[in-house]
């Protein structure tokens, strides 16, 4: 079974930092491509960023471009994503979520994690 | 950068057939994915690939792509598919896209 574990959200004020981390089990991390994606509160999806199977190619939205980072670590199986200069419109629920193409990006997710809650506030 | 439209809502009687389309702002062929969303709960991938079901997604659920619209359909309406459906593409330059999303409510 496919499983991704996301961590690390919790409140913090504007212009700080946080790490989410997104653990997955179940299949061969390091052959996938996975993303992260947020949804504000009573909002729509939204991609924040994208990282290839290794590692190689990232993207970013413009809305977090310049202060989100991902990152990966296939060694253990883990996803990252450092954001700094966080501000109140960052505050959201932060999924992490696979594509199933392996080798070849499939162009959409097919696993999601549960989220972990990033809330922006002083 | 490329947008997706779709309607901020859809209603059906139970046993009805729900259509929600998601509209690109391009005419070039795009595939198209749509994920449920229950409340308090995870996206489901439903349909990928413009009309493909993933395994143990229900035979209700089809999908089509024409042009420059996709429809997502939900044949014999049940209560448990009242949901948020979001349509979802690939674009070159913004890579995974979404639709602003559907919330079908079972009347």
């Amino acid at each position: 079974e496919v499983l991704l574990v996301e961590s690390g959200g919790g409140l913090v004020q504007p212009g700080g930092s946080l790490r989410l981390s997104c653990t997955a089990s179940g299949f061969a991390f390091s052959t996938y491509a996975v993303s992260w994606v947020r949804q504000a509160p009573g909002k729509g999806l939204e991609l924040v960023s994208f990282i290839s199977a290794g590692g190689a190619i990232t993207y970013s939205a413009d809305s977090v471009k310049g202060r989100f980072t991902i990152s990966r670590d296939n060694s253990r199986n883990t996803l990252h994503l450092q954001m700094n200069s966080l501000r109140a419109e960052d505050t959201a629920l932060y999924y992490c979520a696979k594509d199933p193409g392996g080798s070849t990006i499939a162009y959409y997710f097919d696993s999601w994690g549960q989220g972990t809650l990033v809330t922006v506030s002083s | 950068s490329y947008k997706l439209t779709q309607p901020p809502a859809v209603s059906v009687s139970p046993g009805q057939t729900a259509s929600i389309t998601c509209s690109g702002d391009k005419s070039e062929h795009k595939y198209i994915s749509w994920y449920q969303q229950r409340p308090g709960q995870s996206p489901v991938l439903v349909i990928f690939q413009d009309n493909k079901r993933p395994s143990g997604i229900p035979e209700r659920f089809s999908g089509s792509n024409s042009g420059s619209t996709a429809t997502l359909t939900i044949s014999g309406t049940q209560a448990m598919d009242e949901a948020d459906y979001y349509c979802q593409a690939w674009d070159s330059r913004t890579s995974y896209v979404f639709g602003a999303g559907t919330k079908v409510t079972v009347l």
